[in-house]
């Protein structure tokens, strides 16, 4: 399975300010997904990041909020803007290797506190 | 969309015992099955899939089960060890590599 790097893999920031996570995965893939996982909870799909178009987003989720990136087939970036105690989370990169796949693979995780 | 359905939410053994972990899921389109473990800190980490052509997978001490009829999956740990400890989620997938995820169940493994 591919390789996935997720930097930083932690961060403390100040409320009101942005965060960028990137995700680079070894090989190009069909599939990029971000998750999140908030404390003591499970795994809740924000957007698919679609390589040369808007990403698609989940109900609940907006751009504004969590505008992502997908130049080429092997990285994408998740920014959480304009945060708050609430957004304080594990973010997950995820991906589908290839046309048709079903299997998910998830990176390290970024786990953001937010003071 | 799915709803995915997951118990218990933790669960205690002795070491050497069998653990199981059940799923149900609501949307009959959904045809693979994955496994996650996560452990302190790390990401999910695939362990076993089971796809809806097929009725039970085994891996070592690990196997799936899956009766689409009823719409529910579980995972069984056979001989456990203290390794396996961590929390463990089922999921569905929801379209291509997308996954809707159950709550989760924390295992902890006593020697």
């Amino acid at each position: 399975s591919a390789v996935i790097s997720q930097k930083p893999s932690r961060d403390i920031c100040q409320r009101g300010t942005s965060l960028t996570i990137q995700c680079q995965v070894d090989s190009q893939v069909t599939m990029m997904f971000w998750y999140r996982q908030q404390p003591g909870q499970s795994l809740t799909l924000i957007a698919t990041a679609n390589q040369g178009s808007e990403a698609t987003y989940e109900s609940g989720f907006v751009i504004d909020k969590f505008p992502i990136s997908r130049p080429n087939l092997t990285f994408s970036t998740l920014t959480v803007s304009n945060m708050s105690p609430e957004d304080s989370s594990i973010y997950l990169c995820s991906v589908g290797e290839g046309v048709g796949s079903t299997e998910a693979f998830f990176g390290q995780g970024t786990r953001l506190t937010v003071v | 969309g799915e709803n995915v359905e997951q118990h218990p939410s933790t669960l205690s053994v002795q070491e050497g015992d069998s653990a199981v972990i059940k799923c149900t899921y609501s949307d009959s389109a959904s045809n693979y099955f994955p496994w996650y473990k996560q452990e302190l800190g790390k990401g999910p980490q695939l362990i076993i899939d089971i796809r809806s052509n097929v009725g039970e997978k085994k891996d070592q001490r690990i196997a799936v089960t899956l009766n689409k009829t009823a719409k529910h999956f579980s995972l069984h740990i056979t001989e456990t060890q203290p390794e396996d400890s961590a929390v463990y989620f089922c999921a569905a997938n929801s379209g291509y590599s997308t996954l809707t995820f159950g709550k989760g169940t924390m295992l902890l493994v006593s020697p």
